[in-house]
């Protein structure tokens, strides 16, 4: 099955730009989502990438697609203390299933 | 819309215990999924529905777990009888195929199990 890696921690700066990291195993994906978890709340998506782009900007949200070496990154540009929460890569199936697959979570921590 | 429902947000219960999740997906998803979560083994699928039709179970941990959808705006997880290994967070998930498949997750449910 598909395995989805990140790195489990991240601290920046407030003010700083944040990079979260993600490779995965399964080239099918036709969306690859980006979840955000507050502390004692469920996931809710941040942002997403069709399989077909490289890359797509949204506000202060950059997301990055390698499809030749499955890498997935997120780009969080003047960080802030709000931003403070765990961010989960989730490459999806492909086409026909509307599984997700989930990294364990790269938990940021933003420093004032 | 309320967004998807989940009920208890806390459960607290003893070893042998019958526990009862509840999850009112989003009103015309027709696709609602049931998921774990602990520091241990992050976030893990344990079966998904289609059209109130269990598609995958293949991530319940064994017998002692059951899900039901009897309508398109209910499912119950049940754990019986529920162990100390079982405490996580449990979320349920609905969809709206057609889309871009974006789940809308839940509060989730907060078990202790002592």
């Amino acid at each position: 099955g598909e395995d989805v890696e990140q790195s489990l921690f991240l601290s920046v700066r407030e003010g700083d730009s944040s990079v979260i990291n993600c490779t995965y195993t399964d080239s099918s994906s036709t969306y690859l989502y980006w979840y955000k978890q507050e502390p004692g709340a469920g996931l809710q998506l941040l942002t997403y990438i069709f399989s077909n782009m490289d890359m797509k900007q949204d506000q202060r949200l950059t997301v990055l697609l390698n499809k030749k070496d499955k890498h997935l990154s997120l780009r969080i540009a003047d960080t802030q203390t709000g931003d403070s929460a765990i961010y989960f890569c989730a490459p999806g199936s492909g086409a026909g299933s509307y599984q997700l697959t989930f990294g364990k979570g790269t938990k940021l921590s933003v420093i004032p | 819309d309320a967004g998807v429902i989940q009920s208890p947000r806390h459960e607290v219960t003893e070893m042998g215990q019958e526990v009862t999740l509840r999850c009112k997906p989003i009103s015309g998803h027709d696709y609602l999924f049931w998921y774990r979560q602990t520091m241990m083994r992050g976030l893990e699928l344990l079966i998904y529905f289609n059209n109130n039709v269990p598609i995958d179970d293949s991530g319940m941990p064994e017998d002692r777990f059951s899900a039901k959808m009897p309508n398109a705006s209910f499912s119950t997880l049940k754990i019986q009888p529920s162990e100390p290994r079982d405490s996580a967070v449990y979320f349920c998930a609905s969809i709206l195929s057609g889309g871009r498949g974006e789940q809308f997750f839940g509060p989730g449910t907060r078990l202790t199990v002592l």
